[in-house]
């Protein structure tokens, strides 16, 4: 167990909709990090927030959007939802930086039918 | 453009194999993480590296930062070690390879 929680575990929605993720951060972690897994792109950076602000960007659609609350918990909202989104979403914690080892939650299995 | 490339793809091995798992990167980096994926898709974090070796176990990674390589090699296989190994190259952002999948056979 890494200490990182997310929830659902699984989600399945249809095109056109709108979807939340949510992510606990290991007790004590500052940074938060969302990852896309799919089948044809492997896994993908989404982006880092650290106590609460962005820290770093990858290829986050302009259709996705993050935050990381006051508590540490994080949030990945997906908007106007396309069969393409549907991937294994993993969620990390490190301390403070990308340096640091990162502790990986169980994923959010999404499938857009 | 692939920034990091890993190889090989693919491995199948007999236990007790000596494993050497290959990653390039082109981009300046941090650090370079390699991050094991077992078959039910959790991901666990093995090493994390700026330069040299770290050892953890049957497990050793290395890294070299003028060539830009990094290798992660597995003393005396075992089938337990059936994987997928991913080696993550961080910068500004992170940068995944594609994934070895290893199988090791009894």
């Amino acid at each position: 167990d890494s200490g990182v929680t997310q929830t659902p575990k699984h989600l399945i929605t249809a095109t056109g909709q709108r979807v939340t993720l949510r992510c606990s951060p290991r007790s004590g972690d500052l940074s938060v990090y969302w990852y896309q897994q799919s089948l044809d792109q492997g896994l993908q950076f989404l982006i880092q927030y650290y106590n609460g602000e962005e820290r770093a960007k990858g290829n986050i659609l302009e259709r996705f959007s993050a935050q990381q609350f006051p508590d540490l918990h994080s949030e990945l909202n997906l908007s106007s939802l396309e069969l393409g989104d549907s991937a294994l979403y993993f969620c990390a914690s490190s301390a403070v930086n990308r340096e640091d080892t990162q502790y990986f939650g169980p994923g959010t299995r999404l499938t857009v039918l | 453009k692939n920034e990091v490339e890993q190889s090989p793809q693919n491995l199948t091995a007999q236990e007790g194999e000596f494993i050497t798992i290959n990653c390039s990167y082109s981009v300046g980096i941090s650090a370079l993480h390699w991050l094991q994926q077992h078959p039910g898709g959790g991901i666990v974090s093995l090493f994390m590296l700026s330069s040299g070796k770290k050892k953890h176990g049957r497990l050793i990674a290395t890294i070299n930062i003028q060539e830009k390589h990094s290798s992660l090699h597995i003393t005396a296989s075992h089938p337990r070690d059936s994987a997928v190994y991913i080696c993550a190259a961080t910068g500004n952002q992170f940068y995944f390879g594609t994934g070895t999948s290893l199988t090791v056979i009894p």
